[in-house]
């Protein structure tokens, strides 16, 4: 049981460049969501959804893109990187019912020069 | 609204020794709550939770009591391991919505 896989555990990427961060799952989970880990402020929500065609704004959502088209996957688009969005990114899951347990990837690391 | 407060690290500690890590939340309602960790190059997993007022949880020598009354989840191990240096979230998730986390607190633990 693979649980929430994240591709490419790393990237480098220069300022406007854009690329897309794999997630998906194989646990049939129906919420899906990305965060981002920073030094001394915990993880941040970016975009979550509540299952495939359904996507929601987080608390920084701003210069990130998510679609949901499928159950298992949940890809997090960066359109124009920049330098501030150098951080450590998480997809995780769960149900949709319960008491909010999270299934997390391994994390994806993204530099922006 | 919702938020959670962790403890500032690093925390050090020498083999053996008492752990308690301090949390303290802010919510509406009877929020569940959680302490999550992550080990070196990994993603967080969950230790333990609990979702209504003075449930205990408790996972690998670790536990933590839901004090509805001072609004705390402290973090405690009787004898902490060097396998144990990881570093430890708070989080809350108000009755099944998204999860809110602390900011973290590192862990190390010396031999």
């Amino acid at each position: 049981n693979a649980g929430v896989t994240q591709t490419p555990k790393f990237q480098v990427l220069k300022t406007g460049q854009s690329m897309t961060l794999q997630c998906a799952q194989d646990m049939n989970h129906e919420y899906m969501s990305w965060y981002r880990q920073d030094p001394g402020m915990g993880l941040r929500l970016i975009h979550y959804s509540v299952g495939a065609g359904i996507t929601d704004q987080g608390e920084v959502p701003n210069g990130y893109n998510v679609s949901r088209s499928t159950t298992e996957d949940f890809p997090l688009r960066l359109l124009s990187a920049a330098p501030s969005q150098t951080s450590v990114y998480f997809c995780a899951s769960r149900t949709s019912l319960g008491t909010g347990e999270l299934f997390f990837g391994e994390g994806s690391r993204l530099t922006v020069l | 609204g919702n938020s959670v407060t962790q403890m500032e690290g690093p925390v050090t500690l020498s083999e053996e020794a008492f752990l308690t890590i301090n949390c303290t939340y802010t919510a509406t309602g009877y929020p569940s709550l959680f302490w999550y960790v992550q080990y070196p190059g990994e993603g967080l997993q969950l230790l333990l939770k609990a979702t209504k007022a003075d449930d205990k949880g408790s996972n690998k020598g670790f536990e933590a009591t839901y004090r509805k009354e001072t609004t705390s989840f402290h973090l405690e191990k009787g004898s902490v391991q060097v396998s144990d240096s990881a570093v430890y979230f708070c989080a809350l998730s108000p009755q099944g919505g998204k999860l809110i986390f602390g900011q973290g607190t590192e862990l190390s633990v010396k031999p």
